[in-house]
């Protein structure tokens, strides 16, 4: 079994400060890794993906996250926030068990808001 | 460039309706999921799969029902509509590469059951 825990529903930066948005995994095997991105109204994009390569993992739009297996963290960071970075953030983890492809169990999202 | 295509994207039913909600996809994945997601729960995966003519359970299925004929279309089916199935559904794939295989999403259908 496996499950994601997001820290804190709504997370409210400053433009231009950090932003730092905390995911937590729970897994019985070694873990693949993912942060979504979901704009209002639209689907979920990949911001970006752990898969055991390296423990930064650099995504799209200046977004990274850094995997730590003795903390069993996956937080997503970025130096400088924008005002297009506003949206609802996922954390979701799967295993290579089953050949991963009984899908996806996410967090309950955390809230990105930006204020100018 | 079509991806993932959910049709309709917007549905109003009253309870003990049916209806199907279609997902397309051009991208050859054999792997597609669907997903249910209500506020501040996250994604709940519904059913999913791994190619024409085999599905499975997720962690929500009670009261949906799915099919798989080609690898391009996979629709989910409400048989009676109930208030509880409020909700944004959607659909994802997966290249068979492996977990490690990023999935890729719709934009999603609004249900709204009264």
């Amino acid at each position: 079994a496996q499950s994601v825990t997001q820290l804190g529903s709504h997370v409210s930066v400053s433009e231009g400060a950090l932003v730092l948005l905390r995911c937590n995994y729970s897994s019985s095997v070694p873990p693949y890794l993912f942060w979504y991105v979901q704009y209002p109204n639209q689907g979920l994009q990949l911001l970006l993906k752990y898969t055991s390569a390296a423990t930064l993992v650099k995504g799209i739009n200046g977004f990274e996250a850094e995997f730590k297996k003795s903390e069993t963290s996956f937080h997503l960071t970025k130096p400088s926030a924008h005002m297009s970075d506003a949206a609802e953030y996922f954390c979701a983890v799967t295993s290579y068990s089953g050949g991963g492809a009984d899908g996806l169990t996410f967090g309950k999202g955390t809230h990105l808001i930006i204020q100018p | 460039n079509a991806g993932v295509t959910q049709t309709p994207k917007f549905r109003i039913l009253k309870i003990g309706q049916s209806m199907t909600l279609q997902c397309a996809q051009d991208m050859n994945h054999n792997y597609m999921y669907w997903y249910r997601q209500d506020p501040g729960m996250g994604l709940k995966l519904i059913y999913y799969s791994v190619g024409a003519g085999i599905t499975d359970k997720g962690e929500v299925p009670n009261g949906y029902n799915v099919s798989r004929s080609t690898t391009e279309d996979f629709p989910l089916r409400l048989e009676l509509a109930a208030p509880s199935q409020t909700s944004v559904y959607f659909c994802a794939t997966q290249n068979a590469g492996g977990g490690n295989q990023p999935q890729h999403f719709g934009d999603g259908t609004r249900l709204s059951i009264l």
